[in-house]
């Protein structure tokens, strides 16, 4: 199975908003509720930061929001924070008791 | 606070067998409520899910693996661990754990993580 596409990078100014989009198929991204969202700063453990495609656990700021539509899933940063800069991975359920990440998308604060 | 500490060796021979455990503290990984998990990522890539196992005794792992991945519980110690055999340069990785929150079975969170540990794949 491939990986979910998400762009290779993306950068924004802070105070602007970024969206990171993650593509997949009916058989994973647009097929069930489940695609989840990772800040990833090198070097330490990765931080979920949306689950269940839209919500967001607490202690993870409102600046950062997801979405879906069909096999496309997105996530939205508000208000670009220095402390944002990092990689950030999409998952999701992909059938047959599998999961997939995303490729990855490396978010560059201008 | 949960946390979760990966160990193992920092380098292992080609076609040698992978042996990692991940230490889990502040949680009981016998409750049931969560899936256990192994992620790696390669150099200069992504993430990559290896496999998952329930107190219950059921994993599931990454297709891609063929079969080389065992997931197992120690509860005694409150540890799980990944045996990953055959081995390759290509396994050569950080290597993560994770707890996962599930939904009807399907994982919908990773919602703690190791810091990871890297493992070298060299003759």
């Amino acid at each position: 199975q491939s990986a979910l596409t998400q762009p290779a990078s993306v950068s924004g100014s802070p105070g602007q908003s970024i969206t990171i989009s993650c593509t997949g198929t009916s058989s994973n991204v647009g097929g069930y509720n489940l695609v989840s969202w990772y800040q990833h700063h090198p070097g330490k453990a990765p931080k979920l930061m949306i689950y269940e495609d839209i919500k967001r656990p607490s202690g993870v700021s409102n600046r950062f929001s997801g979405s879906k539509s069909g096999n496309t899933a997105s996530l939205t940063i508000s208000g670009l924070q220095a402390e944002d800069e990092a990689d950030y991975y999409c998952f999701s359920y992909a059938g047959s008791n599998t999961y997939i990440f995303g490729g990855g998308t490396q978010l560059t604060v201008l | 606070q949960v946390q979760l500490q990966e160990s193992g060796p920092g380098l292992v021979k080609p076609s040698q067998t992978l042996s990692l455990t991940c230490t889990v503290s502040g949680d009981s990984i016998s409750s049931g409520r969560y899936y256990w998990n192994w992620i790696r990522q390669p150099a200069g890539k992504g993430l990559d899910w290896i496999g998952r196992i329930h107190s219950s005794g059921t994993s599931n792992y990454n297709p891609s693996l063929k079969s080389r991945a065992t997931i197992s519980l120690d509860t005694s110690k409150n540890q799980f661990s990944l045996n990953l055999n055959s081995l390759t340069a290509a396994d050569t990785a950080v290597y993560f754990c994770a707890r996962a929150s599930f939904y009807h079975s399907h994982i919908d969170a990773l919602d703690v993580w190791g810091q990871g540990t890297r493992v070298t794949v060299s003759s």
